[in-house]
């Protein structure tokens, strides 16, 4: 069973560095590409990014191209999203998604809630 | 970057109506659309793909159509699990965007 296991929720200050991640099992990692979206409270979904963890291969939404950095390390099957300095407005839920032969979003991790607060 | 504008924001409709969800896009995707659906406090899931590929697993009351800029998603008879927010996507490049939503509740 493909699974996509997200960190816990982080609670941060503004200007503060964190970096969430995305443990996939049950099917071989470094063949499928993971993507991150955003869901700002009570608001849509926003695609931000995808990456081959085969060989890091990367690619950023525009606006959130320099504001995010994505990445994977292939040897412990996770991915991550990381921020080098948080604002109030990355408060929002981040969920991980693989995607599945089809070229679509089939498998998604649980979420993993940032609240940035002074 | 691909804008998709999902109509209308909200459907308020009773079970055993039917659904009829809009999602346009500015410019062509041509198949390249999916349809999820969120409840409260989960992820997406995937219903519908390419346009109108059933995911895994989802009934057959729910069914797209459409290619180019214009896609529909119906759902046959609505039951009381779908009730809930859905997102179209599309993937026709690299900039993947989804649209505002719709949320379908009960009327």
């Amino acid at each position: 069973e493909v699974q996509l296991v997200q960190s816990g929720a982080e609670v941060k200050k503004p200007g503060e560095s964190l970096k969430i991640s995305c443990k996939g099992s049950g099917y071989s990692f470094t063949s499928y590409w993971i993507g991150w979206a955003r869901q700002m409270p009570g608001r849509g979904l926003e695609w931000m990014g995808i990456i081959y963890p085969g060989n890091s291969d990367t690619r950023y939404s525009p606006s959130f191209q320099g504001q995010v950095t994505i990445s994977a390390d292939k040897s412990i099957s996770t991915a991550y999203l990381q921020w080098s300095s948080l604002k109030a407005s990355d408060t929002a839920m981040y969920y991980c998604a693989r995607r599945d032969g089809s070229g679509w979003c089939s498998s998604w991790g649980q979420g993993t809630l940032v609240t940035v607060s002074s | 970057e691909i804008v998709l504008t999902q109509s209308p924001a909200t459907l308020s409709l009773s079970p055993g109506e039917r659904a009829t969800l809009s999602c346009r896009a500015s410019q062509s995707v041509s198949s390249y659309l999916a349809w999820y659906q969120q409840k409260p406090g989960q992820a997406p899931r995937l219903l519908l793909y390419d346009a109108s590929n059933r995911a895994t697993g989802i009934p057959a009351r729910f069914s797209g159509s459409g290619s180019g800029t214009d896609f529909t998603l119906t759902i046959s008879s609505l039951e009381p699990e779908d009730f809930a927010v859905y997102y179209c996507q599309q993937r026709s490049n690299w900039a993947l965007t989804f649209g505002g939503g719709t949320k379908v509740e009960i009327k």
